[in-house]
């Protein structure tokens, strides 16, 4: 089955900096691809979905990317500010289904002043 | 928007003892799920329901029963809780489940075992 991993465990960067979480993921199938977001003591949060047909997505702050050859999701923030600091999920699907979805790890993101 | 609430937030259980964690929601969405995280692990689906009644099994579904009496609400049962067992269970809701829906998800009960 799909197997997705997510690096880095725990990221600390300095306010302004930008960051880099990326996945891997196994299954050339997959087309679905959804980052999340869980903020200290709150539930998930979807930050993008994005489909394997684009391959640069732009967000407030973050921009996602896709490189289907390599099987590589990324999430990249720009100009960290002290709310981005939270725990970042990646998500991927196939065309099999919802509970087909396989999560990465997660990332634990902190924004120092 | 809707919202879905999840009790007890905290369980503290002892070995051997049956559990159950409930979930509500009120977005009328068809599909629900359970999800269990545990610390440096993705979300591992324990169940999943497409609709009233139904039930499917997902990758740890083993230790656990689930029932979905009504649209808006799921339960899950740890049927035999586990020695110094630590995880949060999460709940989720769909539309539908079609690939590519997103999740909504509850704030999570945390499960410890003594």
């Amino acid at each position: 089955g799909e197997q997705v991993e997510q690096r880095p465990p725990h990221l600390s960067v300095r306010e302004g900096d930008s960051a880099v979480i990326t996945c891997t993921y196994t299954d050339p199938n997959s087309y679905y691809f959804f980052w999340y977001k869980q903020e200290p003591g709150a539930s998930l949060q979807l930050l993008m979905k994005v489909f394997s047909s684009t391959e640069i997505n732009e967000g407030q702050g973050f921009t996602v990317l896709l490189n289907k050859k390599d099987k590589r999701l990324s999430l990249n923030l720009t100009a960290a500010h002290p709310g981005d600091s939270a725990a970042y999920f990646c998500a991927v699907s196939a065309n099999y289904g919802n509970e087909k979805i396989t999560f990465g790890a997660g990332t634990k993101l902190t924004i120092k002043p | 928007g809707g919202i879905i609430t999840q009790t007890p937030k905290f369980l503290i259980g002892q070995e051997g003892q049956k559990l159950t964690l409930k979930c509500q929601q009120n977005f009328n969405h068809d599909t629900m799920y359970w999800y269990r995280q545990d610390s440096g692990k993705g979300l591992r689906l324990i169940y999943y329901s497409i609709t009233e009644n139904d039930l499917q099994k997902g990758d740890l579904s083993e230790g656990y029963d689930a029932s979905r009496e009504k649209k808006s609400s799921f339960s899950l049962t740890v049927t035999s809780a586990q020695k110094n067992e630590m995880a949060v269970f999460l709940c989720a809701s769909s539309i539908q489940g079609r690939e590519g829906e997103r999740l909504f998800f509850g704030h999570g009960t945390k499960l410890s075992v003594l």
